[in-house]
């Protein structure tokens, strides 16, 4: 099972700043936080990952909380395009490689 | 740099048939992974394989699933006799498997039908 919990849909109006919300609460020390969106049926596409401080890229930002329970995903002007399933992951790299768990994500609709 | 490429995109095979799906990483990856989504749902880890080795097959169903990563050429997911329960999106992933933290690059899917 997913150790991440999401809400399952979110609208944000085209433009706007999109706070995509994950709770971890049962998170380990050495576990990473990873964003990843699937647009339609492509495969998914990563966005950004962090282990405990806020990370920012061309495509996102990404804000740990202090006790690293929650994290959330801002995509600063949200475009049509970034219509998507958005998958929040926690995962550590160990001996067997770093599989990823997929919950279900929240879908996200930018609405013009 | 090309990214993850897998083919076919789109196969089609009667129940009873075998299907081969095919994965190449990204250049520099030498670590691979199989995901499978069944049409609404998430996606469900599979297998995670290294050049000639497989690492972790936990999600492999037990019977006509099989994976491999030769030392030449790409990954190869096969299913032997498939039946309409295989109908699926399946997904590949590469990363590179060295150092520490290691997001992983996923392909555009291979989508199976079975008739």
């Amino acid at each position: 099972d997913a150790k991440t919990t999401q809400p399952p849909s979110m609208d944000c109006a085209e433009g706007r700043a999109a706070n995509l919300p994950c709770n971890h609460s049962t998170i380990s020390g050495n576990e990473y936080v990873y964003w990843y969106r699937q647009i339609h049926s492509q495969g998914p596409q990563y966005i950004i990952h962090g282990l405990k401080n806020n990370e920012t890229n061309e495509m996102a930002s990404l804000i740990i909380t202090e006790d690293r329970k929650s994290s959330t995903l801002i995509l600063p002007h949200a475009t049509l395009r970034d219509t998507a399933v958005y998958y929040c992951i926690v995962s550590a790299k160990d001996n067997y490689g770093q599989n990823f768990v997929f919950g279900p994500g929240t879908r996200l609709s930018v609405l013009p | 740099n090309a990214g993850v490429m897998q083919n076919p995109r789109h196969l089609v095979r009667r129940r009873g048939q075998e299907a081969r799906l095919r994965c190449s990483p990204m250049k520099g990856h030498s670590h691979v992974y199989w995901y499978r989504q069944l049409p609404e749902e998430g996606l469900k880890f599979m297998v995670y394989l290294q050049k000639e080795n497989i690492i972790d097959e936990s999600g492999m169903p037990k019977e006509r699933f099989s994976a491999e990563f030769p030392k030449e050429g790409p990954s190869i997911l096969r299913i032997q006799q498939v039946v309409r329960g295989d109908s699926a999106a399946y997904f590949c992933a590469s990363s590179p498997g060295s150092g520490g933290v290691n997001e992983q690059y996923f392909g555009p899917g291979t989508r199976l039908t079975v008739t």
